[in-house]
């Protein structure tokens, strides 16, 4: 079945970087964006960015611009978001997500996610 | 930026109940608009695409209405499993944003 697996449970300090990896299964890898979204503890659902693994084009969220680089091998079908220079406003369940589109239907939705990287930033 | 408001922010309802979440959009973005439920230690799940549109092995007492600007997504019958927090998201353009969710809690 399509499966998205993420990287596990991540403790940073404040100033560092942090890698979460996406690995995808079930599907071909290229034919689909993934996006990356997080949610802080009590928050909601904030968007970071996506990338198109069979270019490698991404854009990102202008709040992150400038410290989230988000990259793909397509060799191990695995995506990958890095963002640097880590404060305590970070700390966040990160998710990535695959996104899908069917002809006839407006827009484009998630589905499915990954099971979520809890990142926590602490000094 | 689009901006998604949804409301009630919480609810608290009992087994059974018939539960109504709206959401409206800052500017026209036709039928757009996705629902997804999010419960504690587990992934997010789309529950409802293309406003309408029922996604695949999700109950049939979800569904979605709406266009243009405002939006709804409804449980006609709760059930214990549909305790859990419900956020809307434009599909329009990029940034594709969220609304602020809901949290449906045991009444």
């Amino acid at each position: 079945q399509v499966q998205l697996v993420q990287s596990g449970a991540e403790v940073k300090k404040p100033g560092a970087s942090v890698k979460v990896s996406c690995k995808a299964s079930g599907y071909t890898f290229t034919d689909y964006y993934i996006n990356w979204v997080r949610q802080a503890p009590g928050q909601g659902l904030e968007w970071m960015g996506w990338i198109h693994p069979a270019s490698g084009g991404t854009d990102s969220a202008q709040s992150f611009q400038g410290r989230v680089t988000l990259t793909r091998d397509t060799s191990i079908t695995t995506a990958y978001m890095e963002l640097s220079r880590l404060t305590s406003d970070d700390t966040a369940v990160y998710y990535c997500a695959r996104v899908v589109a069917l002809a006839g239907k407006e827009g484009s939705w998630f589905d499915p996610w990954g099971q979520g990287t809890l990142v926590t930033v602490s000094s | 930026d689009i901006q998604m408001t949804q409301s009630p922010s919480s609810l608290s309802a009992s087994v059974g109940d018939r539960v109504t979440i709206t959401c409206r959009a800052s500017q026209n973005i036709g039928s757009s608009v996705n629902w997804y439920q999010v419960k504690p230690e587990k992934a997010p799940k789309v529950l409802i695409y293309a406003a309408s549109s029922l996604q695949s092995g999700v109950p049939s007492r979800f569904s979605g209405s709406g266009s243009g600007t405002d939006f709804t997504l409804t449980i006609s019958s709760l059930q214990p499993e549909d305790f859990a927090t419900y956020f809307c998201q434009q599909s329009y353009m990029t940034p594709r944003t969220f609304g602020q969710g809901t949290k449906v809690e045991i009444k």
